[in-house]
């Protein structure tokens, strides 16, 4: 079954400063690839998805992903960040049909 | 409605009740989740339901734990002679597809047992 790992358990950025939060999925065909966000405060949103093609996704708020084979990663990236980012971050993968999600990545953000 | 909505939104329950929670998913949707959300852990998967199939129990923790899907759409997660370690936040989703679609969540219920 695909599973996926997220490193790093918590993340801290200054404003303005560029993030790359890693996601890494376990060997196999290829991945339908998700990152969630959720605020304090709020539900799940979907930031942004891959199932084929361009291995460069847009997504909202700023956010792109870039599904790399070669790595076994999807990992998320935003240029500039801004103090609304703070929040949990969840990369998520279809397995056997359903949706299995990582152990997320907390963002703070400093002014 | 218009999202997903569960109930209810906090639930304290002394040990060794048994609790039921809701969740009504967007009308359309085929695909049903339940997943356990504890404190400074991940989303832990516990069910899923597609359309008429078998659901996909191979989440849930014990035989406590018991989830039906009546009619294809209303969700009611059981848990029976609770535990302390039960006390977490219990999200619902929802989707078009075979987890290929969009996931919508509900906002949770958020379960203290005492």
């Amino acid at each position: 079954a695909q599973s996926v790992t997220q490193p790093d358990i918590h993340i801290t950025v200054s404003e303005g400063a560029s993030l790359e939060l890693r996601c890494n999925y376990s060997y196999g065909a290829t991945p339908y690839l998700f990152w969630y966000v959720q605020s304090p405060g709020q539900g799940l949103q979907l930031l942004l998805k891959y199932f084929s093609g361009d291995t460069l996704v847009q997504g909202i708020k700023g956010f792109e992903a870039e599904f790399k084979r070669s790595q076994s990663s999807f990992n998320l990236r935003k240029p500039s960040v801004h103090w609304s980012d703070a929040a949990e971050y969840f990369c998520a993968v279809v397995s056997t049909d359903k949706l299995i999600f990582g152990t997320g990545t907390r963002l703070q953000v400093f002014p | 409605g218009a999202g997903v909505s569960q109930s209810p939104s906090n639930k304290v329950t002394e040990k060794g009740k048994d609790v039921e929670l809701r969740c009504d998913p967007i009308s359309g949707h085929t695909a049903l989740y339940w997943y356990r959300q504890s404190l400074g852990q991940g989303l832990e998967f516990l069910i899923y339901f597609q359309g008429n199939s078998a659901p996909d129990k191979s989440g849930l923790p014990s035989d406590r734990f018991s989830a039906e899907r009546t009619g294809g759409s209303v969700s009611t997660l059981t848990i029976q002679r609770t535990q302390q370690e039960d006390s977490a936040v219990y999200l619902c989703a929802s989707s078009l597809g075979q987890g290929l679609g969009e996931a919508f969540f509900g906002q949770g219920t958020r379960l203290t047992v005492v």
